[in-house]
């Protein structure tokens, strides 16, 4: 158990409804990171913040994605009017920025199946 | 633009059966490169990062190497709670990790 948590861990649900993603980083960590995942791939970077700040959005993410971080403590991932192709395991992973340098600690991830 | 290649895809080894894997990178303003565990269903574990050409890093069996180009993560009389998909993730200066897809490892008693 790395400290960070996501829920839920799985969501069935039905092309062309809203999905709503949740993720409690570590505490002390400032930056929070969301990444998708498909069979046999890496994960793919989605975007991230800095305290409450998006500092970066992926090509990958169209408009019917958004993510917030309110306060910079926890953030959601909102997926609107799902299709078949979101299906994937959606990842957070935060860090804290230190001089040495930083280090992604994964949450268990959220596995979305689009029917 | 960037890439990132692991090699070999997947790999199967008999306990204790010492072996690398590799990973190839391109990538621009390189900050550092990462490895990470994952485990079926579950987020990639960290296990280690490199900063530097010519460092190394140990863990139990593992130790993960770097070049300029390329990257190796050894295993050393590796255990079947060895098995797992170990991916590489450059780490760019603008804050971006780019993971490969993986080396799928599995270990058989």
């Amino acid at each position: 158990d790395t400290g960070v948590s996501q829920n839920p861990r799985h969501k069935i649900t039905k092309r062309g409804q809203n999905v709503t993603f949740r993720c409690d980083p570590i505490s002390e960590h400032n930056r929070l990171y969301w990444y998708r995942q498909t069979l046999g791939q890496g994960p793919e970077f989605l975007t991230y913040f800095q305290n409450e700040a998006q500092l970066e959005k992926s090509r990958l993410l169209s408009d019917r994605f958004s993510a917030e971080r309110p306060k910079g403590s926890f953030s959601t991932l909102e997926i609107q009017r799902t299709e078949q192709g979101d299906s994937a395991m959606y990842l957070c992973a935060s860090s804290l920025v230190e001089r040495a340098g930083e280090t992604q600690y994964f949450g268990p991830g959220t596995r979305l199946l689009v029917l | 633009e960037d890439q990132v290649t692991q090699s070999p895809e997947a790999l199967r080894l008999q306990e204790g059966e010492s072996s690398s894997l590799n990973c190839s990178y391109t990538v621009s303003g390189l900050r550092g490169l990462f490895w990470y565990r994952q485990d079926p269903g579950k987020g990639p574990e960290f296990l280690f990062t490199l900063y530097s050409a010519g460092e190394e890093k140990e863990k139990e069996r593992l130790k993960a190497t770097l070049t300029k180009k390329e990257s190796f993560l050894h295993i050393t009389a590796p255990k079947p709670e060895d098995s797992a998909t170990y991916l590489c993730a450059p780490h760019r200066r603008d804050d971006k990790i780019i993971f490969g897809k993986g080396t799928r490892l599995h270990i058989l008693p």
